[in-house]
C-alpha cells in the first residue's frame, strides 16, 4: 500500500517562531488532508489539499503531486497551535476509501 | 451541526468482555471508517464501510467486527476484548471518491 512519511518527529519551537511540516508519499493520491491533534486529542481538518496551495490564516499548505509531497507552513506560532499534525492521502490508484496517516509531526510550541 | 459522533467516550473492559462503539453522522456521507490510535503509530484502519450495505476489513481487523445499520451509523464490536485492543477509538466519515474525511471525537478504551 501507499506509504506516507512525515518530517520532522519532533519540533520545538518559541512562540513567533515560523516553521515548514512535511509529507512524502509514495504513489499518486486523489486526496490528501492535514490534520491537527490537539492535546485533548481531537482531530481537527486543517486542510484537504490534493494539489495546488491553501491558505487559513496564518496557516498555508501547498501539494505538489507531481513530485509527491506536501508541505504544512506555520507562521507566527502560538502556544495554542502545540500538538500532533498528521497527513493523510488517499491512493488515486486501487482503492480510493482508505485513508492513510503518516505518523505525524509533534509540535511543542513554548511561551 | 454535530458531525460524527462517538459513544462512549471512555470505557474499561475486563479481557474477555464484549461490547460495540457507536458511531453516527449527519452530513449524508456515503462512506464511514474506524481507525485505532497508539503511541508512535499514528492512525491504522480497522475496518471501513464504502456505502451502505457494504464493509471491509483495513489494515488490523483482527479481532474486530463492524456492522452499518444504515446510512447514519457505523459500529464496531468487539466480541472478546484482549489488553492489545487498549487503545483510542475514531470513526470518521466522508464521501465515496476521495473527499474531505471528518472525525469523531474518539473513544478511549482500556482493557484490563
Amino acid at each position: 500500500g501507499i506509504q506516507v512519511e512525515q518530517s520532522p518527529p519532533d519540533l520545538i519551537l518559541q512562540e513567533g517562531a515560523n516553521s515548514t511540516l512535511r509529507c512524502n508519499f509514495s504513489d499518486s493520491v486523489n486526496n490528501l488532508q492535514w490534520f491537527h491533534q490537539n492535546p485533548w486529542g481531537q482531530l481537527i481538518n486543517l486542510f484537504y489539499i490534493p494539489s495546488g496551495t491553501k491558505q487559513n490564516g496564518r496557516l498555508s499548505a501547498t501539494t505538489v503531486a507531481t513530485e509527491r509531497y506536501s508541505l504544512l507552513y506555520i507562521s507566527s506560532s502560538q502556544t495554542t497551535d502545540s500538538g500532533v499534525y498528521f497527513c493523510a492521502v488517499k491512493n488515486s490508484g486501487g482503492s480510493n476509501y482508505k485513508l492513510t496517516f503518516g505518523k505525524g509531526t509533534l509540535l511543542t510550541v513554548n511561551p | 451541526n454535530a458531525g460524527v459522533t462517538q459513544t462512549p467516550k471512555f470505557q474499561v473492559l475486563k479481557t474477555g468482555q464484549s461490547m460495540t462503539l457507536q458511531c453516527a453522522q449527519d452530513m449524508n456521507h456515503n462512506s464511514m471508517y474506524w481507525y485505532r490510535q497508539d503511541p508512535g503509530m499514528g492512525l491504522r484502519l480497522i475496518y471501513y464501510s464504502a456505502s451502505e450495505g457494504t464493509t471491509d476489513k483495513g489494515e488490523v481487523p483482527n479481532g474486530y467486527n463492524v456492522s452499518r445499520l444504515n446510512k447514519r451509523e457505523f459500529s464496531l464490536r468487539l466480541e472478546s476484548a484482549a489488553p492489545s485492543q487498549t487503545s483510542v477509538y475514531f470513526c470518521a466519515s466522508g464521501q465515496v471518491e476521495g473527499t474531505e474525511a471528518f472525525f469523531g471525537q474518539g473513544t478511549r478504551l482500556t482493557v484490563v
